[in-house]
């Protein structure tokens, strides 16, 4: 059974660099796509942006400028880069799967790591 | 940027109840529709995809219809478990976005 497991600081100083990582376990990195989803408290869902596996990226454009996410197959990973990160980037970030079926594979998710809060404060 | 309009926001409900909760979106977006439940606490859980698709493993109460702009989620018999939080979400094209959410209450 795959699960993602969202990793990384719970504490990120304005101006700073948000960064956190996703591991896939019980199945592999290939063939989906990969994306991050942000949760701000008591708020809706925010798509970030995603990565498939061959490293194609695709991001929200209000966050293009100060995201990056990226793939690494060898360690069935993949990570989230937020530059320049304000109190309004304070969230829980989870990763997600995009699902497969009928043999083609779409970027909306069926599978959600448990998710991280991630709060940015001096 | 696809904007989806959930309605309502909340609703009260009993147990054993038929609920239903609508999500439009300002653009054609087919059957790219896909409804979410999320607990307290915890991530939201896929039940239906492609708007009236239903996730495998979810119980056959949840159905979602409609096309285009207008979706409809509804819940037959309402469970214990069913008093949570929902979201629609189109997958049309990026950005993925997502209704405001549906907060079923008891």
């Amino acid at each position: 059974q795959v699960q993602l497991q969202e990793s990384g600081p719970g504490l990120v100083k304005p101006s700073e660099t948000l960064s956190l990582t996703c591991t896939v376990s019980g199945g592999s990195i290939s063939k989906n796509y990969w994306s991050w989803i942000r949760q701000p408290p008591g708020k809706g869902l925010e798509w970030i942006g995603y990565v498939h596996y061959s490293g194609i990226t695709n991001y929200k454009p209000s966050l293009k400028s100060r995201v990056s996410i990226s793939v690494d197959p060898s360690k069935n990973q993949f990570s989230l880069r937020l530059n320049s990160a304000t109190t309004a980037d304070t969230a829980v970030y989870y990763c997600t799967r995009g699902m497969c079926r009928g043999g083609n594979c779409y970027f909306e998710p069926d599978l959600w790591g448990q998710g991280t809060l991630v709060s940015v404060s001096s | 940027d696809i904007q989806m309009t959930q309605s309502p926001s909340s609703l009260s409900a009993s147990v054993g109840d038929r609920v239903s909760i609508t999500c439009r979106a300002d653009y054609n977006i087919g059957t790219y529709l896909n409804w979410y439940q999320q607990k307290p606490g915890s991530a939201p859980n896929l039940l239906i995809y492609a708007a009236s698709t239903l996730q495998s493993g979810v119980p056959s109460r949840f159905s979602g219809g409609g096309s285009g702009t207008h979706f409809t989620l509804t819940i037959n018999s309402l469970q214990p478990e069913d008093f949570v939080t929902y979201f629609c979400q189109q997958s049309h094209s990026t950005p993925l976005t997502f209704g405001g959410g549906t907060k079923v209450e008891i």
